[in-house]
């Protein structure tokens, strides 16, 4: 089984409607959460980052963590065609003295005018 | 401010030769990971750099060697690359090496080994 378990998708939406993306995952020492955008042979790009339970709230995007369920979701508002892109879940924990990021296989977005 | 920045785009070696990629950090972050990302996958953490040494190492053969120099830009050294070393390799850079960090990604470099 996988630490972090994320809908490969592809997940196909009209201009305009909200996006629901989710990861759930198995380690519960995973204290930071970050959603990643990723354009097609591009780098990732960071949207939101949490740190334990709770919501935050960026312009369109809204990243929630629910600790006790090891499930995190990432809502995209009033989706536009430039939101078309493969979404990466990633999780990462204080080990050591250094943080490896722990991430899902991503889902690919598409969001047709 | 300067994004993280990642040399060559694009290579292709054959099986067996070596290979060393490159990597800028952002300005003012002093830590620098690798992540190895194959098609249709997410990032796989391959090691981490803190002062100039390896703080951090994920499921990686010894075979992947890496730097880091005082300006805290990095190489990462493949030997005897396989066809399974074909992949997008992300360097990331942080203002910290624990604790809570935000990773910032460069564009890759692509790297195929046939």
């Amino acid at each position: 089984q996988k630490e972090v378990e994320q809908d490969p998708g592809p997940l196909s939406v009209p201009e305009g409607a909200i996006v629901s993306l989710n990861c759930t995952y198995s380690n519960s020492a995973f204290q930071y959460f970050m959603w990643y955008r990723q354009y097609s042979r591009k780098g990732p790009e960071l949207l939101m980052y949490t740190y334990s339970s709770g919501n935050k709230e960026d312009g369109r995007f809204t990243a929630q963590v629910d600790k006790s369920s090891k499930y995190i979701s990432l809502f995209i508002r009033d989706s536009q065609p430039s939101d078309s892109a493969t979404y990466l879940c990633a999780m990462s924990a204080n080990s050591g003295g250094y943080n490896k990021l722990i991430f899902g296989a991503g889902t690919r977005l598409a969001v047709h005018p | 401010e300067t994004g993280v920045t990642q040399s060559p785009t694009h290579l292709i070696k054959t099986r067996g030769q070596q290979v060393t990629l490159r990597c800028s950090s952002q300005s003012g972050h002093n830590t620098v990971s690798w992540y190895q990302q194959a098609l249709g996958q997410g990032p796989q953490f391959i090691f981490q750099y803190y002062r100039e040494e390896e703080n951090g190492r994920g499921n990686f053969p010894p075979r992947f060697s890496g730097l880091q120099f005082p300006n805290y830009s990095s190489e990462l050294n493949v030997n005897a690359l396989e066809l399974d070393d074909s992949a997008l390799y992300l360097c990331a850079s942080s203002f910290i090496a624990g604790g809570p960090n935000e990773q910032f990604f460069g564009p890759g470099t692509r790297l195929t080994v046939l």
